[in-house]
């Protein structure tokens, strides 16, 4: 089956680092993609990996393993105004949606402390 | 950039009204997606099309429809509203299948049947 585990709930201090994990099971992986949802916004892209090892954007990087089915968003420097959903979707190239539909994740709910 | 438009943020009917929530889209984008967004439960896929009058049903169909007759417009119909269809909807795009391209989402309309 296909399925995306994130945690539920992180704290961190301002001007930290901290680690979302997500691992997924999907039979025709073919993308992993990170958002940023602030409460009563809509999602906002971050980050996409498709081969193993890491992309750096800034302040934020994303790092995945096919072999593990494990992503996971670093944030640095973290600020107040990282407070936010981080979700985790993985594009599924098998079934039904032909590589169009994402498979979402339940988003983790970051919280960042002065 | 991608704009992405929903016809109304917040929109309150009575069970039993049909409703219908507009999304455009300006970037010629093939494929449009309807999502609902619930505590704990995430964004759920409704429906998609990837073409015009094209649709496909997501994972949760059920007491909706939708319509494309041009393809920068996606309109989700709830036929007959009912108080569990009560929920933030969102709307998103995309231009192709596979690569990097990401969903664009609208800035969601928060429904309340009563």
């Amino acid at each position: 089956g296909q399925n995306i585990d994130q945690p539920t709930e992180m704290t961190a201090t301002e001007g930290a680092i901290v680690q979302i994990n997500c691992t997924y099971q999907t039979s025709g992986f073919n993308g992993l993609f990170w958002y940023q949802q602030h409460a009563g916004e809509a999602p906002t892209f971050l980050s996409y990996n498709v081969l193993d090892g890491l992309e750096e954007k800034g302040r934020f990087s994303s790092f995945l393993s096919r072999s593990k089915g494990y992503s996971y968003l670093l944030l640095k420097e973290l600020q107040m105004k990282d407070s936010a959903s981080y979700l985790c979707a993985v594009r599924d190239r098998s079934g039904a949606g032909n590589n169009r539909k994402l498979i979402w994740g339940l988003g983790t709910s970051l919280a960042v402390n002065p | 950039d991608v704009k992405v438009t929903q016809s109304s943020r917040y929109l309150v009917k009575r069970t039993g009204e049909k409703v219908f929530l507009e999304c455009v889209q300006d970037m010629d984008h093939e494929n449009m997606f309807w999502y609902r967004q619930d505590p704990g439960l995430g964004l759920r896929l409704i429906y998609f099309s990837y073409d015009v009058k094209m649709k496909e049903k997501g994972d949760i169909p059920e007491g909706y429809s939708v319509s494309r007759e041009k393809k920068e417009r996606f309109s989700l119909i709830l036929e007959s509203a009912s108080t569990n269809q009560t929920s933030m909807y969102l709307c998103a795009s995309t231009p192709r299948v596979g690569g990097r391209n990401t969903q664009y989402f609208g800035p969601g309309t928060r429904l309340t049947v009563l």
